[in-house]
């Protein structure tokens, strides 16, 4: 257990679904991400939150939306998925954004989404 | 932009002996990170180790050991007396020294250990 908790583990939708996973850091952390692991492809950066501000946002479709209330939840909201948005969703978290290097990142055990 | 590339799919090694993944980045920096993140079954990502550029010295964390050959653009990672619970996917990592850097990925290798 890193400290980083992601529900629901496993979701299937539909593509007319709207849908929401979760995100909830429990290590002081200011920073949060998101990103999306597809088979035999590397992890896909989506969104950064530093200090509650969207910092990054990699070109990813509107029909994924984040959001963070706070430094200790991040939400990403789902509407009109295609089924090539199935993937595993991984959030992590960090002590700031910046300096990704000396800030080391520690994952959740992500979402397992299928979108049908 | 920086990539990362690790060109072994999949290893095994049996229980107890040594294996070494690798990986080899792109770059046009001098000073930078690199990451090896373990992702076992449960899907959690760990770090296993890190790697700053400018150290010379390979690091070490017990049982895992790097070769990091800055010239070469190659950080491999070696597991020593491995373990059952050795197996996973291992992950090579790349981030940038500056303060807006994206930490940038492999595709991974999925290490399998046969008892």
């Amino acid at each position: 257990e890193t400290g980083v908790t992601q529900t629901p583990r496993h979701l299937v939708m539909g593509m007319t679904n709207k849908k929401s996973l979760k995100c909830e850091q429990h290590l002081g952390h200011n920073a949060m991400y998101w990103y999306k692991q597809s088979a035999k492809k590397p992890l896909e950066l989506m969104f950064v939150y530093n200090f509650k501000e969207q910092t990054e946002n990699n070109s990813v479709p509107s029909r994924f939306s984040p959001e963070c209330p706070n430094s200790s939840h991040l939400f990403l909201h789902l509407h009109t998925l295609q089924p090539e948005d199935s993937a595993l969703y991984l959030c992590a978290s960090s002590q700031e954004g910046r300096w990704q290097g000396k800030n080391i990142q520690y994952f959740g055990a992500g979402t397992r989404l299928s979108v049908l | 932009a920086q990539t990362v590339t690790q060109s072994q799919p999949e290893m095994s090694v049996q229980e107890a002996e040594t294996v070494t993944l690798s990986c080899t980045y792109d770059t046009s920096e001098s000073d930078y990170y690199l990451f090896w993140y373990k992702q076992p079954p449960s899907r959690q990502m760990i770090l296993v180790i890190r790697q700053e550029a400018y150290k010379q010295q390979n690091a070490t964390e017990n049982r895992f050991s790097v070769n990091f050959q800055k010239a070469a653009k190659s950080f491999s990672l070696k597991i020593s007396d491995s373990q059952l619970g050795d197996a996973a996917m291992y992950f090579c990592a790349y981030t940038g020294y500056g303060n807006n850097n994206d930490m940038r990925f492999g595709a991974g290798t999925r290490l399998t250990v046969k008892p």
